[in-house]
């Protein structure tokens, strides 16, 4: 079947707009993850649903992040007022349940200019 | 908080050889998960290896296998019989409690060349 996938593939945008990062997980999958990767941080976990809740947003780096997820199925990442030090690479992961094997879609490399 | 720690940021294996990739990592759960993933160039997360704490065994997967030292809190990857399309980032990570469901923590990776 379908892996998880995420568009865009690559982002470029200026600094002060609003970016709109979407992730389609696995069908069925009831757990998705959102992680950034950068250079200097490394992988960190940002935010966590289960079904369309997030019981957990402290990994969120600030308040100009935000997520949904609606119908259970697909996620919106949201980045209001990028700044360069939004640039990273943001990874989408699912999971059929809470403590299950996370499948990882290809990410979206984002720049903020 | 957990961390977890990969000391080796590159290593480099000829063909065919074998390799151990090392990690510790810190927590006072005593029920909990561990994971190789491996990322090649094309950026895609790959599931190499999982262990469970509770499991005394060590994980094995075709040419990949684990030395899970529990008390020592040490989970290294050994790659076997290595080949050109291991060449990647491979990372260890920690499942980790985030209020009602789990999350990766991961270590910084170490970056495998294989060579001919």
């Amino acid at each position: 079947g379908a892996g998880v996938s995420q568009s865009p593939s690559n982002k470029v945008t200026e600094k002060g707009k609003d970016v709109e990062l979407r992730c389609d997980p696995i069908s069925g999958h009831t757990a998705l993850y959102w992680y950034r990767q950068s250079l200097g941080q490394g992988l960190e976990f940002l935010i966590y649903f289960q079904g369309n809740s997030a019981p957990d947003k402290s990994g969120l780096p600030s308040d100009r992040f935000s997520a949904e997820r609606t119908g259970g199925s697909v996620s919106t990442l949201t980045i209001q007022r990028t700044q360069q030090e939004d640039s990273a690479v943001y990874l989408c992961a699912s999971s059929l349940r809470r403590h299950d094997e996370q499948f990882f879609g290809p990410g979206t490399r984002l720049t903020v200019l | 908080a957990q961390t977890v720690t990969q000391s080796q940021p590159e290593m480099s294996v000829q063909e065919a050889e074998t390799v151990t990739l090392s990690c510790t990592y810190d927590t006072s759960e005593n029920n909990y998960y561990l994971f190789w993933y491996k990322q090649p160039p094309s950026r895609q997360m790959i599931l190499v290896i999982r262990q469970e704490a509770y499991k005394q065994q060590n994980a094995t997967e075709n040419r990949f296998s684990v030395n899970f030292q529990k008390a020592a809190k040490s989970f290294s990857l050994k790659i076997s019989d290595s080949q050109l399309g291991d060449t990647a980032m491979y990372f260890c990570a920690f499942m980790k409690m985030v209020n009602s469901g789990y999350a990766l923590n991961f270590g910084k990776g170490t970056s495998l060349l294989v060579t001919p």
